[in-house]
């Protein structure tokens, strides 16, 4: 069975913190999304990365994939109550894997 | 992009009853997703939808009791038949944004069901 897991679960910052959310497998993927999701609403793509050790930054998100293309980080510099939501790795391998998700809470 | 619609948006149900949730696409897609999002897990593919075909369902899931309809290529219904508190979930309806395999999907807003 193929899993993902995310760490940390839940995350609770201050403003203007860093922080980085990690995804891990022991298989590889052809490609790895993650998304954002706030509460009430669906999951929104903010990222597909598909080479390894491919790096793709988005305002003050910096993804990673690894070199192995098994496992992707996420890094947030100067978070911002904005931020808040749940995060989830995702990653294809024929079907979508889904990580269990990293819970982040900004406070202002 | 694609524009998705769910409804109900959110239930409460009684045991023993069944719902049926209404995903409607803003243009023509071939396949449907259906996941499940339950309390503290992550999300979990229910059964893939094709028009004209029977639904394909993951390991754990049943047509019985997640009965699928697709009738055309922008419109697909989930019924969650006979509930039990345990199918408390959030029931997402989503679609492919990318090529096929490249796990990029759109998403509906989600039903958020609960069940006494």
């Amino acid at each position: 069975t193929q899993l993902l897991e995310q760490s940390p679960q839940f995350l609770s910052i201050q403003e203007g913190e860093n922080l980085t959310v990690y995804c891990n497998s022991s298989s590889v993927f052809s490609s790895l999304q993650w998304y954002r999701q706030e509460p009430g609403e669906g999951p929104v793509l903010l990222v597909t990365v598909v080479t390894g050790g491919e790096v793709k930054k988005l305002k003050r998100l910096t993804f990673q994939f690894g070199d192995a293309r098994k496992d992707s980080s996420l890094h947030i510099t100067a978070a911002q109550p904005g931020d808040t939501g749940l995060y989830l790795c995702a990653g294809a391998a024929g079907k979508l894997i889904f990580g269990q998700g990293t819970e982040l809470s900004v406070k202002p | 992009s694609a524009v998705i619609s769910q409804k109900p948006s959110r239930d409460i149900c009684q045991r023993g009853t069944s719902l049926t949730i209404q995903c409607q696409v803003d243009s023509q897609v071939t396949m449907m997703f259906w996941y499940r999002q339950q309390p503290g897990q992550s999300l979990t593919l229910i059964a893939t939808a094709n028009q004209g075909s029977e639904a394909t369902y993951e390991s754990g899931f049943v047509i019985d009791k997640f009965p699928i309809s697709r009738p055309n290529l922008t419109f697909s219904t989930l019924t969650v038949s006979n509930m039990s508190p345990e199918d408390s979930s959030i029931y997402l309806c989503s679609v492919s944004a990318g090529g096929p395999g490249t796990g990029e999907l759109f998403f509906g807003e989600g039903s958020r069901l609960t069940v006494l």
